[in-house]
This record gives C-alpha cells, structure tokens and sequence, in this order.
C-alpha cells in the first residue's frame, strides 16, 4: 500500500522568504509523484509532477520540486514567496497497485499562509 | 473551454432522500473519478472508473454508487443520505490512471 505524509498541516512564511512544503511517501514500487494548489473554494489545480524523468521538476508560478529515492521524499520549494502563494498544497503518489491499474493517494495537506 | 463541470455548485439536503451529483468532462478523458474533502483528512477517493462501462471503489464508497455509461458523464448517487456525507464533492479525469488529474471546481453537500 503507498501512503503520504505531509508534515506541518500549517506553514507560514513572510512574504519574499522561501517556501519549503514537506512531502514524504512510501511506495512499494517507482511512483510518480505530484503536487497541487487548491485556492480557496476552488478545485485542485496541478503545480507539478514527477514521472521517473529529472530528479529535479519545475512548476508553474515558481514552484520547484526534487525527488529523493533514498529520503522517499518529495519537497516543494519556491525561493519567494509571494501573497498570492496563499493556498493549501498537497502531494499525491501514484504507483501501479496491479493489473495494469493505478492508485493515487493524496496527503492531507498544508495551508501556506504568507505574512506581509 | 475544456475541462470538467459539476452540478450542482452547493446543495442542502435532507436526511434520507436520493441525490446525484453530476459530472461530466469534454477532455476525452478515459478515466473518471470521485473524492470527497473534508477538513483534517484530505482527498479520499469514493469512486472510480477506468473506462467507460467499468467503475471501481476507493477508500470510501459505502453510501455511494457511481455509473459510467460513456466518456463523458460520471453521475455519482447518495441512494439515501445521511449527516456523515457532508462534504465537498471533486469530481476529476485522467487521460489513464496514473498520470495527472484535472480536478473539476466542487459541490458543497450539506445533509441535515
């Protein structure tokens, strides 16, 4: 069974300080790994994602993310943050769970809050 | 423009009466599927489907059932509603499963 764990429900960062979300899964076999944005009574909207490629991926509005096999791990960075960075994130696996079918389990997510 | 729409947006319902809330997509999409939101517990997965004809349970389907009768339309049902199903609907799509979700903008479901 694949599992994410997302550390801190709560981040707060100033405005123009970097941005770092947590994200740790486990997967027992290579998974693509995302991460989305969800505004404030909106839908999920994808920031970016991983699918075996370069260990380092880039996102839309900045955002950044490195995948680490030995850390199982999955951090999203963004060098400044920006007021309209405001919004909950969340990390989500993706790994074969047989017969050709695939899962995608999200993690229970973190509300950035960005401090003027 | 392409994407995903849900109907309703918001709907207060009474304990024990049926509801459907729809979906549908215009992406060509093969896969199809339903989460619900609530605070502290992130996405679970109700419901999903794979093709059209075929449909699968997530992680908390009990309560709910879905259809998938073309690529397009993805009704999910409460045959009988209760508190517990108080929640934000998501309905999304993939081109397959495994590869990104395009997540439609919600219904807010409140059972009384």
């Amino acid at each position: 069974a694949q599992s994410v764990t997302q550390l801190g429900s709560h981040v707060s960062v100033s405005e123009g300080a970097l941005v770092l979300l947590r994200c740790n899964y486990s997967s027992s076999v290579p998974p693509y790994l995302f991460w989305y944005v969800q505004y404030p009574n909106q839908g999920l909207q994808l920031l970016l994602k991983y699918t075996s490629a370069a260990t380092l991926v880039k996102g839309i509005n900045g955002f950044e993310a490195e995948f680490k096999k030995s850390e199982t791990s999955f951090h999203l960075t963004k060098p400044s943050a920006h007021m309209s960075d405001a919004a909950e994130y969340f990390c989500a696996v993706s790994s074969a769970s047989g017969a050709g079918s695939y899962q995608l389990t999200f993690g229970k997510g973190t509300k950035l809050s960005v401090i003027p | 423009i392409a994407g995903i729409t849900q109907a309703p947006t918001s709907q207060i319902l009474a304990a024990g009466r049926r509801m459907t809330l729809r979906c549908t997509q215009d992406m060509r999409h093969n896969a199809m599927y339903w989460y619900r939101q609530d605070l502290g517990l992130g996405l679970r997965l109700i419901h999903y489907s794979n093709t059209a004809g075929t449909t699968g349970k997530g992680e908390v389907p009990d309560g709910y059932s879905v259809s998938r009768a073309n690529t397009d339309d993805f009704p999910l049902t409460l045959a009988s509603a209760v508190p517990s199903q108080t929640s934000v609907y998501f309905c999304a799509s993939s081109s397959h499963r495994g590869n990104e979700q395009f997540f439609g903008p919600g219904t807010r479901l409140t059972v009384l």
